[in-house]
C-alpha cells in the first residue's frame, strides 16, 4: 500500500515561530499536495509540486512556504506561526496522471495549534 | 457557484436504512469523481471512483454518475454506526495544470442505532 506520513500527529507551537511539517511518500510519486482543513470550509489548498524543486502556489499560500529537495518529501513550512494558522494540516501525493483514476492518497495529518 | 457542491448535513438515517448523499460539479469536462469518507479527526480515505455514466457497485456502496445533469451520488445500503462520517466528493479539474482534484465541503453522515 502507498504510505504517505505526516511526521507529525499533534503540534502545538508559539506564535512567531517557524513550523516545519514534514510529509513522505514511499511510492515514487511525481504530485505532492499540501492542503489546510478548518471547520465548514473544507480542504483547502496551499501549494503543490509536480516535482522536485517545483512548487506551485495553491489557494491560499500566504503566511505559507515550501521545499521539495528529494522526490518522496514535500516540507510545508510557516515563516512566522500565527492563532489563524491553527488547523489540520493534510499531505496527499499522486502519481503523475495518476489523479484521474486513483485519485490521491492522503497522510493522516497534523493538528497544529499556535497558542 | 461552487464548482463542486455538497449538502453539508447533518444527514441522520437509522441503522439499516439506506443514505443517499448527493454532489453536483460546475464543469462539463471533468471525468473522474471520487468518494472519500473521513472520520471524526482522522484523514480522508478513498472508497470509490466512477468515470462513466450509471452506477458502480462496491459491496454496501454504490456510486451513480450522470454526466448530462453533473450530478454524482453515494449511496450506503444497510447503514451502520461505523458510517458516520464525513463524505467528500472530489471531482477531476480539467483546466488546471494536472488534471488536479477539486473538492466539496463534504456532508456529515450520522447513523443512528
Amino acid at each position: 500500500d502507498v504510505k504517505v506520513t505526516q511526521s507529525s500527529r499533534y503540534l502545538v507551537k508559539r506564535t512567531g515561530e517557524k513550523v516545519f511539517l514534514e510529509c513522505v511518500q514511499d511510492m515514487d510519486h511525481e504530485n505532492m499536495f499540501w492542503y489546510r482543513q478548518d471547520p465548514g470550509l473544507g480542504l483547502r489548498l496551499i501549494y503543490f509540486s509536480y516535482d522536485v524543486k517545483m512548487k506551485e502556489k495553491g489557494d491560499i499560500p500566504e503566511g505559507y512556504s515550501v521545499s521539495r529537495e528529494k522526490k518522496e518529501r514535500f516540507s510545508l513550512i510557516l515563516e512566522s506561526a500565527s492563532t489563524n494558522q491553527t488547523s489540520m494540516y493534510l499531505c496527499a501525493s499522486t502519481k503523475r496522471g495518476a489523479q484521474l483514476n486513483y485519485g490521491y492518497t492522503f497522510g493522516s495529518g497534523t493538528r497544529l495549534t499556535v497558542v | 457557484q461552487k464548482e463542486v457542491e455538497q449538502n453539508s448535513g447533518p444527514l441522520s438515517v437509522p441503522e439499516g436504512a439506506i443514505a443517499s448523499l448527493n454532489c453536483t460539479y460546475s464543469d462539463r469536462g471533468s471525468q473522474s469523481f471520487f468518494w472519500y469518507r473521513q472520520y471524526s479527526g482522522k484523514s480522508p480515505e478513498l472508497i470509490m471512483f466512477i468515470y462513466s455514466n450509471g452506477d458502480k457497485e462496491d459491496g454496501r456502496f454504490t456510486a451513480q454518475l450522470n454526466k448530462a445533469s453533473q450530478y454524482v451520488s453515494l449511496l450506503i445500503r444497510d447503514s451502520q454506526p461505523s458510517d458516520s462520517a464525513t463524505y467528500l466528493c472530489a471531482v477531476n479539474n480539467p483546466h488546471n495544470a494536472g488534471n488536479m482534484l477539486t473538492f466539496g465541503g463534504g456532508t456529515r453522515l450520522m447513523v443512528k442505532p
